[in-house]
């Protein structure tokens, strides 16, 4: 069926440097993507959204792009902090769902 | 402000057992969703209650089952614990439970079967 997927399930990256996490979707009614961090032990924290009618979106030291074209999404991280190890989520919506469906993560490890 | 409150925090069961498991959401959220995560999986969507009404239900069976309450707190139920029931169970909320908007997670509560 469709689903959200992700291309690489780990990522080691130095501090300091920037991260790029990707995210490919299938499902042609998605209109609504979001990212989530999350840290073990602990629940998704939300990072940043965007909708389909945007192809950029910038927060505090990350950004989103998504390429409806060929329905990917990737979440940049500048200046990668070893605070940002955690396994990195990427979800869709539906404009006429409630539900959020998930890709598998993938884990984010930062070294010194 | 609180964040989306959990309770408990991890519960031993074993099988053929039932479960009620508690949430609270953020102050003034309305609506309330239940996901379930297995190790090394993303969470996936079992429910979503809004004004106590039930708006949406993922591909789980009739053993899982949930309400919400005037105050907008949540139970989620399990009967008949199967083995496979073991994950960590995350309860979300968001103001209206609209399409495109974010959910806030709880920490969850981890349910291990014995």
């Amino acid at each position: 069926g469709e689903s959200v997927g992700l291309h690489l399930p780990t990522l080691s990256v130095q501090e300091g440097d920037n991260s790029i996490i990707n995210c490919a979707y299938s499902n042609s009614a998605s209109d609504y993507f979001i990212w989530y961090k999350q840290e073990s032990g602990k629940g998704p924290q939300f990072i940043i959204d965007i909708r389909s009618n945007m192809d950029k979106r910038q927060g505090q030291r990350v950004t989103v792009l998504l390429n409806k074209t060929v329905k990917h999404l990737s979440l940049q991280i500048a200046a990668t902090q070893p605070g940002d190890s955690a396994v990195y989520f990427c979800a869709e919506n539906e404009d006429s769902g409630y539900a959020l469906n998930f890709g598998k993560g993938t884990s984010l490890l930062v070294t010194p | 402000d609180a964040g989306v409150t959990q309770s408990p925090t991890h519960l031993i069961k074993t099988r053929g057992q039932h479960v009620t498991l508690r949430c609270s959401p953020i102050s003034g959220h309305k609506s309330v969703s239940w996901y379930q995560q297995v190790l090394g999986q993303g969470p996936q969507f079992i429910f979503q209650y809004y004004e106590k009404e039930e708006r949406g239900r993922g591909n789980f069976p009739d053993r899982f089952s949930a309400r919400q309450f005037p105050n907008y707190s949540s139970e989620l139920n399990v009967n008949a614990l199967l083995l496979g029931d073991s994950a960590l169970y995350l309860c979300a909320s968001n103001p209206a439970g609209a399409p495109g908007q974010p959910q806030h997670f709880g920490d969850g509560t981890r349910l291990s079967i014995l």
